[in-house]
């Protein structure tokens, strides 16, 4: 089945633990991308990436990271998550480009305590 | 710097019911994007409009673009309760790779 996975689903966290949410996708797409959904902002996109080592920030990317060493892993990494960074996180994948239709994981919800 | 608005952001309905959500953006682009979100759900694709007098339909769903006016519409015809859900426009910019949404517009139908 075609998907987008991300793990975990859900995690607490204290302020300052770093950590990494892992995304996956098995459609061999090119472009892959991160977004955060807070109530009254829609989704705000963190960083996308083109192919693999090739990454770009997006609207929000303070306090966030990412990597692009394989075609089908995209992991978000927070070293020192704050408790503004509390949200639901979605990942994305599209062919290859923001031009094709993006499919979307399932979400992380993150809360930073 | 881009934006993407919509407008209601809450709207309830009753079922049987013709109703019409606006999304005007800021942005020189020629394809829009309707996704679909149930409660506690990721995003599912509606619509992927491309070009200026694009009209898509899928059952009660009728979504159109007008690319000089930087609108695009999603109407709803004889509203049911299964189309409870918030609704997200989205574009890119025609160069560049960013992808850009909305705030999303909850609709509520009611029997």
């Amino acid at each position: 089945e075609a998907q987008v996975t991300q793990n975990p689903r859900y995690l607490i966290t204290v302020t300052g633990k770093k950590l990494t949410v892992t995304c996956s996708q098995n459609m061999n797409h090119e472009y892959m991308s991160w977004y955060r959904q807070d109530p009254g902002l829609g989704l705000r996109q963190i960083y996308y990436s083109m192919n693999v080592e090739v990454t770009d920030k997006g609207d929000v990317p303070e306090g966030y990271k990412v990597s692009r060493k394989e075609k089908r892993n995209f992991p978000l990494i927070l070293e020192s998550p704050s408790p503004n960074q509390t949200s639901l996180y979605f990942c994305a994948s599209s062919l290859s480009g923001s031009r094709d239709e993006q499919y979307f994981g399932p979400g992380t919800r993150l809360t930073v305590t | 710097e881009l934006k993407v608005e919509q407008n209601p952001l809450f709207l309830s309905m009753q079922e049987g019911k013709n109703y019409t959500i606006y999304c005007n953006y800021s942005t020189t682009s020629d394809r829009l994007y309707w996704y679909r979100q149930d409660p506690g759900k990721s995003l599912e694709s509606l619509f992927v409009l491309l070009s200026n007098g694009a009209v898509k339909q899928e059952g009660r769903l009728m979504a159109s673009l007008d690319t000089k006016a930087r609108l695009s519409t999603l109407h709803i015809t004889a509203a049911v309760h299964d189309l409870s859900a918030t609704y997200f426009c989205a574009v890119d910019r025609e160069t560049g790779n960013q992808f850009y949404f909305g705030t999303g517009t909850s609709l509520t139908v009611i029997p």
